[in-house]
């Protein structure tokens, strides 16, 4: 069965913190990997990952992924209160469906 | 642009009654889909739309129905609600089949009664 395990299910940091958020998947028909954040409505996007080794940055996020162990990590460094959100985790699936698969989250609260 | 446009916002049904989830998109995505999120168990796919006219079943299809008349609107209707159907509605559109991120409406949070 095709799953994706994120890791911790949750944390609380206190500003200015680095925070590493784990994503492990097993998904036949890997496509690429998506990162989300949530906050109090829709997701939204941060980053896509399809080539393993390759780092993507954004301010003070940036993601990997390494596609012979089947995982990816989010980093946040120097975090600030409005990084406190559920961040998402996806596979996207080759497959029939052209899904996203995803993991139940990583809630993160960072504290003044 | 407005994106992905989702209504209503809240709604509160009673059981055995039935309704439509409206979305909408202005970005011209060939690919939509209706997932669920449920406490505990990540966004899960109900139905999705690779075009006009086109609608498959996703993993939890039971007791909706989806429809694709135009390449802007992709409608969830629940045939007869059910408790087990409370939960938060969100459509979600990409422009190709696959290789793009999904742009998310705002959501639906749906109690049944």
């Amino acid at each position: 069965e095709d799953k994706v395990v994120q890791s911790p299910l949750s944390l609380v940091v206190h500003e200015g913190d680095t925070v590493t958020l784990n994503c492990s998947y097993e998904v036949t028909n890997f496509r690429s990997l998506l990162w989300y954040k949530q906050e109090k409505k829709a997701p939204t996007f941060l980053f896509m990952l399809t080539s393993s080794g390759i780092e993507k940055k954004s301010g003070r996020l940036s993601s990997i992924l390494d596609k012979k162990e089947l995982f990816s990590i989010l980093n946040i460094t120097a975090t600030q209160t409005g990084d406190s959100a559920v961040y998402l985790c996806a596979v996207d699936w080759g497959g029939a469906t052209n899904k996203l698969i995803f993991g139940t989250g990583t809630l993160l609260a960072v504290q003044p | 642009n407005a994106g992905v446009t989702q209504t209503p916002k809240f709604q509160v049904l009673k059981t055995g009654q039935s309704m439509t989830l409206q979305c909408a998109q202005d970005m011209n995505h060939e690919y939509m889909s209706w997932y669920r999120q449920d406490p505990g168990m990540g966004l899960r796919l109900i139905h999705y739309s690779v075009g006009a006219g086109i609608t498959d079943q996703g993993e939890v299809p039971n007791g909706y129905n989806v429809s694709r008349s135009t390449t802007e609107d992709f409608p969830l209707r629940l045939l007869s609600a059910a408790p087990s159907q409370t939960s938060v509605y969100f459509c979600a559109s990409r422009p190709h089949a696959g290789g793009y991120g999904y742009t998310f409406g705002s959501g639906t949070r749906l109690t049944v009664v």
